[in-house]
């Protein structure tokens, strides 16, 4: 069965600091994993995500996440963060087993310290 | 290209009180979900459609309803309501089970 756990449900960091948001997985297969943005009172929307190939996933609005297999993470990073950056993040994972639908992590909420 | 509407934008219902959410999508996706966010919960599947004519229970699908009135429509109906519904509803697409996730804008429902 597939899970996902996101480290810390409130993260703060100071602008222009680096942005950590950890994610890891369980899945008995290859996984595809997703990172989504929800800012307040807004739907979730797509930051970036991973299927196959390159291990490093560039998403929009600077961040990029490395999934790696061996630790089953696919963590969330930008290098300075901007106030813009305060919002909800989600992980999410896909088995891929054909519809099986999308599992979704607590999410983490980040603050940005001016 | 509007993508996933729902409707409405905000509600408040009396307990025992029905109500349908309404959610199209433009995309022309196979595949539609009703989900519940509560905080410190995270995102939780209420019910999901893989495709036209089919739909699944998802993880809290006690109380609720569901119609995929055809590719673009998939309803969310509440027959009677109850207090530990109030929450924020989103309906999302995509093209396969698997694949990305589009989301609507949400429904903000209060029961009281």
């Amino acid at each position: 069965a597939q899970s996902v756990t996101q480290l810390g449900s409130h993260v703060s960091v100071s602008e222009g600091a680096l942005v950590l948001l950890r994610c890891n997985y369980s899945s008995s297969v290859p996984p595809y994993l997703f990172w989504y943005v929800q800012y307040p009172n807004q739907g979730l929307q797509l930051l970036l995500k991973y299927t196959t190939g390159a291990t490093l996933v560039k998403g929009i609005n600077g961040f990029e996440a490395e999934f790696k297999k061996s630790e089953t993470s696919f963590h969330l990073t930008k290098p300075a963060a901007h106030m813009s950056d305060a919002a909800e993040y989600f992980c999410a994972v896909s088995e891929g087993s054909g519809n099986t639908p999308l599992v979704f992590g607590k999410g983490t909420r980040l603050s940005v310290i001016a | 290209n509007a993508g996933v509407t729902q409707t409405p934008k905000f509600q408040v219902l009396k307990t025992g009180q029905s109500m349908t959410l309404q959610c199209a999508q433009d995309m022309n996706h196979n595949s539609m979900y009703w989900y519940r966010q509560d905080p410190g919960m995270g995102l939780r599947l209420i019910y999901y459609s893989a495709s036209e004519g089919t739909t699944d229970k998802g993880e809290v699908p006690n109380g609720y309803n569901v119609s995929r009135l055809n590719k673009r429509e998939f309803s969310l109906r509440l027959e009677s309501a109850a207090p530990s519904q109030t929450s924020v509803y989103f309906c999302a697409s995509s093209e396969v089970g698997r694949g990305t996730q589009y989301f609507g804008p949400g429904t903000r429902l209060t029961v009281l």
